[in-house]
Parts: C-alpha cells; structure tokens; sequence
C-alpha cells in the first residue's frame, strides 16, 4: 500500500497569512492527490482533485502544486472560514489512502 | 445538488451483523461507481470497498474483505454495505462517497458503527 504522510498535523496562521501542507507519498503517484476540507460535523468537501484542479465553486485562494512523492496545499490568504481539518488522498493504485489529516486553527 | 445521506449505524456486539445504506440525489446514481470509506475515533480515513456503476468491478480493503460485502441498487438510488462478524476495530464513522471527476468528490455526512458488547 501507499503510504501518505501529511505534514504539519497542526497548524496555527493569522487572517491573511499564507498557509501550505504537505503530502508525500511513499512511491510515484502520478499527480492522482487530491485535498479535502472537513469542518466539524460536516461531511469532506473536495477542493482540489489531480494535483492542481480547482474543485467548482472552491475560491481560487485554494491551490495546489507537486509531482512525484510530494504534494503541496496552499491557501494563498487565510479566511476565517478556512477553520478545518485538511487531508490528502492518492488515488493512484488501490488501495486508496489518505494522508492523516493537517488541523488548521486561527491564531 | 448532489445529496448522500447514510443511514443504518448503531451499537452492536461483537460477532454480530449490520447492513449501512446510502441514499442518493441530485445525479443519476446509475451512472457512477461508489466507495465505502471510514474513520475510527481519534484515527485517519480508511477506504474499505468500492463498487464500480454496474456493480461489474468491487474491490475491498483487506481488513474487511470476507466479512463485508458492498452492493448497490441503482433502481433505488441505494449504496449498501453489509458488515458481518463485525470486530470493536471496526468501530467508527462510516461515509460514502462517489467516484465523479475524481475519487470521492462528494461524500455523505457519516453513520457511526459502535461495535461493543
């Protein structure tokens, strides 16, 4: 199986602060990562799918970048709504996996 | 807008049976392939099976394959996952999530499978 690793696991930013995450995966996975958004009590929300694709109706603040092993998440001005937890996911070979989650509070 | 929405979790012995359903909306369920995947309390996601649109392809992940078993009923809109000889690590928050652009580009809110005695 792929492992994932995410890092950081927690992470503490300011309104307006530029954020990323990161995702690296044990083998080559062929840009197949994408990143999730979970709020408490609420089901995952995708943001990003194949690397770098923009979800429909995900402010373009939302980027994501990488290739081989690594992936990157990157938030390019803090909201306060982006209170939540982050993941990864690759889907390149099954079984899928995800990475283990980045929580991201306001400081 | 697409709508899934889980249902069937609860308390249940060890050794013992549960059947969770996914109801779908707001797409033609017919039209994509499903996937079961869980988080255990204060641990990571798991995926655990999936089920291609015409139930021709499933594949589970290894610590469920035998006991689980993942259908679907496209007339009803319906995912299903039948949980048998259920163990306490089975223990967690069960969502599925459809196959789309992506994998998992839309996911249900979660049903919590407690398995304790």
């Amino acid at each position: 199986d792929i492992q994932m690793t995410q890092s950081p696991s927690f992470l503490s930013a300011s309104v307006g602060d530029r954020v990323t995450i990161n995702c690296k995966a044990s083998q080559n996975i062929n840009k197949y990562l994408n990143w999730y958004q979970q709020k408490l009590g609420e089901a995952p929300k995708l943001l990003i799918y194949n690397t770098n694709n923009l979800q429909t109706g995900i402010p373009s603040r939302f980027s994501g970048s990488g290739s081989g092993t690594d992936y990157t998440l990157t938030i390019s001005s803090l909201q306060p709504e982006d209170v939540a937890t982050y993941f990864c996911l690759q889907h390149s070979s099954r079984p899928n996996t995800f990475g283990a989650g980045t929580k991201l509070e306001l400081k | 807008e697409v709508q899934l929405v889980e249902s069937g979790g609860g308390l249940v012995q060890p050794g013992r049976s549960l059947k969770l359903s996914c109801v779908a909306s707001g797409f033609t369920f017919s039209n994509y392939g499903m996937n079961w995947i869980r988080q255990a309390p204060g641990k990571g996601l798991e995926w655990v099976a999936y089920i291609s649109s015409g139930s021709s392809y499933i594949y589970y992940a290894e610590t469920v394959k035998g006991r689980f078993t993942i259908s679907r009923d496209n007339a009803k809109n319906t995912l299903y996952l039948q949980m048998t000889s259920l163990r306490s690590e089975d223990t967690a928050l069960y969502y599925c999530a459809r196959r789309g652009i992506t994998e998992g580009d839309y996911w249900g809110q979660g049903v919590m499978v407690t398995v304790s005695s």
